[in-house]
């Protein structure tokens, strides 16, 4: 039971254009979201994060959005450039569950130059 | 070290055989976690340790699969009888005590291969 999903397995964007990067959730107890960047051979490292009780968070040319009753978030990249090309997780968290997060099975990004 | 270090970085072990993972986590960081990651997959929880105390396992697959963290720094994962399903890459997070996700520091990861 996948209870955070990332349905797009990857995205290719031309430098400079926005990359836009979703994530589906079902379990409405999820009260704080994560989005993880990936390079090959590397860990995870955080990008950045949402609490469920705002409804965007900016940083840089970054920005998350979180659409609550769609269960729904969003990564925008803007603009996005090939540096960014990695694998992004969207994780979620939750007391339910301690301090464990649950990862969705990542998106594949690549901007082409 | 200035990060979570994990060795060794790959392994491959045959059917059968026991392996022993290990992480160094960032000095003073009191939680430490292990995840797995199978190919195209993303992370999922296996263990939580707090200081030397095992306080969360109940990611952990079966009873082949043991963590400890005897002095509340290294941690050692370890997979008895090896199977083909445990190839994965394992990896360790560290951080300070109740920073949450954003505070969470990553290994690289050890990549094992079950033959």
């Amino acid at each position: 039971d996948q209870q955070v999903k990332q349905n797009s397995p990857s995205l290719s964007v031309q430098e400079g254009r926005i990359s836009i990067l979703n994530c589906d959730y079902t379990n409405s107890m999820f009260d704080y979201f994560l989005w993880y960047k990936k390079y090959p051979a590397e860990g995870p490292t955080f990008l950045i994060s949402i609490s469920s009780i705002k409804d965007k968070n900016e940083d840089g040319r970054f920005t998350v959005f979180l659409n609550k009753s769609a269960k729904h978030l969003s990564l925008h990249i803007v603009p996005s450039q090939p540096g960014d090309s990695a694998v992004y997780f969207c994780a979620a968290l939750t007391m339910e569950y301690g301090n464990k997060l649950v990862f969705g099975a990542g998106t594949i990004l690549r901007v082409k130059s | 070290g200035a990060g979570v270090s994990q060795s060794p970085r790959y392994k491959v072990a045959k059917r059968g055989q026991d392996v022993a993972l290990r992480c160094d986590p960032i000095s003073g960081h009191v939680s430490l976690f292990w995840y797995q990651q199978a190919l195209g997959q993303g992370p999922e929880f296996l263990t939580y340790f707090q200081n030397e105390a095992q306080l969360d396992k109940s990611g952990l697959p079966s009873d082949r699969f043991f963590a400890e963290r005897p002095e509340g720094s290294v941690s050692t994962l370890k997979i008895q009888r090896t199977q083909q399903e445990d190839s994965a890459v394992y990896l360790c997070a560290s951080s300070r005590l109740d920073q949450g996700g954003e505070k969470l520091f990553f290994g690289s990861g050890t990549q094992l291969s079950v033959l």
